[in-house]
């Protein structure tokens, strides 16, 4: 099955700074990669997904980039804000007409210090 | 206007008991997954329901019963609870075959095991 691995686990930041926030996934027939964000005591919510036709997206602050010879995917925010502190999960899936397993990595603790 | 919904938001209870978590969702979809989160905020794919047809069955101990008595609802029952089913429990919809797979989150389900 698909194995995903998120690093780093825990990652500090100055407002303004950059963070980025990598993952290795090792099913090569994995075609789509969503990150979702969880604030403390939330439920995951989607912020951006790459499918496996697109190198890169960007939306506003936040870009995904993919690699598919090398297996992996990452997440830039750039202008880091404190109300982006959460927990960021990366996720691998072969999507289907009948859903998808998403596969998440560990997660990431982002804190935006101002 | 809450689009994935969950309850009961908390539940405590004892081990050897069994309980309910219900699930519902008013966006239309046709696949609807449970999620456990365990206390190291890992997420894992326990279920899927397509249709109210049974897609994935995770390797979950078969004391967790799913039933999706329509496309908008999928319920979890678990029996003889044990202290190691403590986790937060997550609900999750996605409409998939077009273009979005994105997967909606309910509120999550904090269960407690004593």
């Amino acid at each position: 099955g698909e194995n995903v691995e998120q690093h780093p686990s825990t990652l500090s930041v100055q407002e303004g700074d950059s963070a980025v926030i990598k993952c290795t996934y090792s099913d090569s027939a994995s075609n789509y990669f969503p990150w979702y964000k969880q604030e403390l005591g939330k439920r995951p919510q989607l912020i951006i997904d790459i499918r496996s036709n697109v190198g890169e997206k960007k939306d506003q602050r936040i870009a995904v980039t993919l690699n598919k010879t090398a297996k992996h995917f990452s997440l830039h925010i750039t202008e880091t804000q404190p109300e982006d502190s959460a927990v960021y999960f990366c996720a691998a899936s072969r999507v289907g007409a009948s859903g998808s397993r998403l596969t998440f990595g560990e997660g990431t603790q982002l804190t935006v210090n101002p | 206007d809450t689009a994935v919904s969950q309850t009961p938001k908390y539940l405590v209870t004892q081990m050897g008991n069994d309980k309910s978590i219900k699930c519902e969702q008013n966006l239309g979809h046709d696949t609807m997954y449970w999620y456990k989160q365990d206390s190291k905020k890992f997420l894992k794919i326990m279920f899927s329901y397509n249709n109210k047809e049974l897609i994935i069955n995770e390797t979950v101990p078969n004391r967790f019963s799913p039933k999706s008595p329509d496309k908008a609802h999928l319920n979890l029952h678990i029996n003889s609870l044990e202290l190691g089913d403590s986790a937060v429990y997550f609900c999750a919809s996605s409409q998939d075959g077009g273009y979005s797979y994105e997967q909606y989150f309910g509120p999550g389900t904090r269960l407690t095991v004593t």
